[in-house]
């Protein structure tokens, strides 16, 4: 159990159009979802912690309007990239806590590849 | 805050034989998990081994084992036996409590020659 499923897996869009990321806990309610941005060679970055019915927590140098974060429910968390430049294509993350029950540990979504043209 | 570092940004090691990748942490609470993710090319991450700190006891798992000293705080992961599936990005990654998120090391890239 603990499974993360993230879509798209890939995305290619046009510079500024938006793109919807999201991220569902399929067997468990996860209160908390992190997303973390990876870029090339390089290793993941916290960019926000979603909180379930409250407002995301955002780390220092995200941008909070370029990267909308809702966590509307307890088995969805979608990170919304507005108006994407060329700079934001990157390699995103989603990351829940396994659920209580389990040994303490992280779930991981299998990423989304960001291309903007 | 917390640091997560990793000393080797590149690492070989024939199959079926053994290595150990490094990683140094830094952090002042006394309570904490440490864990080993690999990044397949895939990219999917793969928790390969935990370690709760208050446990003095190495963390196993099959061809996996982890040095922890905590008063240095140290945190190797050795790979016995490696296979040419162990190739991959390894990252060393520190949480201070439940709850808390992941803070990562640079990652050290593992290839295995056959």
């Amino acid at each position: 159990g603990a499974v993360v499923s993230q879509h798209p897996s890939w995305v290619i869009c046009k510079s500024g159009t938006s793109v919807k990321i999201e991220c569902r806990s399929l067997d468990f309610q996860a209160t908390t979802m992190f997303w973390y941005r990876q870029f090339p060679k390089q290793s993941l970055m916290l960019m926000a912690t979603s909180n379930e019915g409250s407002k995301a927590t955002y780390e220092q140098g995200v941008e909070k309007d370029k990267f909308l974060i809702n966590h509307a429910s307890l088995t969805l968390s979608t990170l919304t990239v507005t108006s994407a430049h060329p700079e934001d294509s990157s390699f995103y993350i989603c990351s829940a806590h396994f659920p209580p029950g389990q040994e303490y540990g992280y779930t991981f979504g299998s990423g989304t590849r960001l291309t903007v043209v | 805050a917390q640091t997560v570092t990793q000393s080797q940004p590149e690492m070989s090691v024939q199959e079926a034989e053994t290595v150990t990748l490094s990683c140094t942490y830094d952090t002042s609470e006394s309570d904490y998990y440490l864990f080993w993710y690999k990044q397949p090319p895939s990219r999917q991450m793969i928790l390969v081994i935990r370690q709760e700190a208050y446990k003095q006891q190495n963390a196993t798992e099959n061809r996996f084992s982890v040095n922890f000293q905590k008063a240095a705080k140290s945190f190797s992961l050795k790979i016995s036996d490696s296979q040419l599936g162990d190739a991959a990005m390894y990252f060393c990654a520190s949480t201070i409590n439940a709850g808390n998120m992941l803070t990562f090391g640079g990652g050290t890239r593992l290839m295995v020659k056959p």
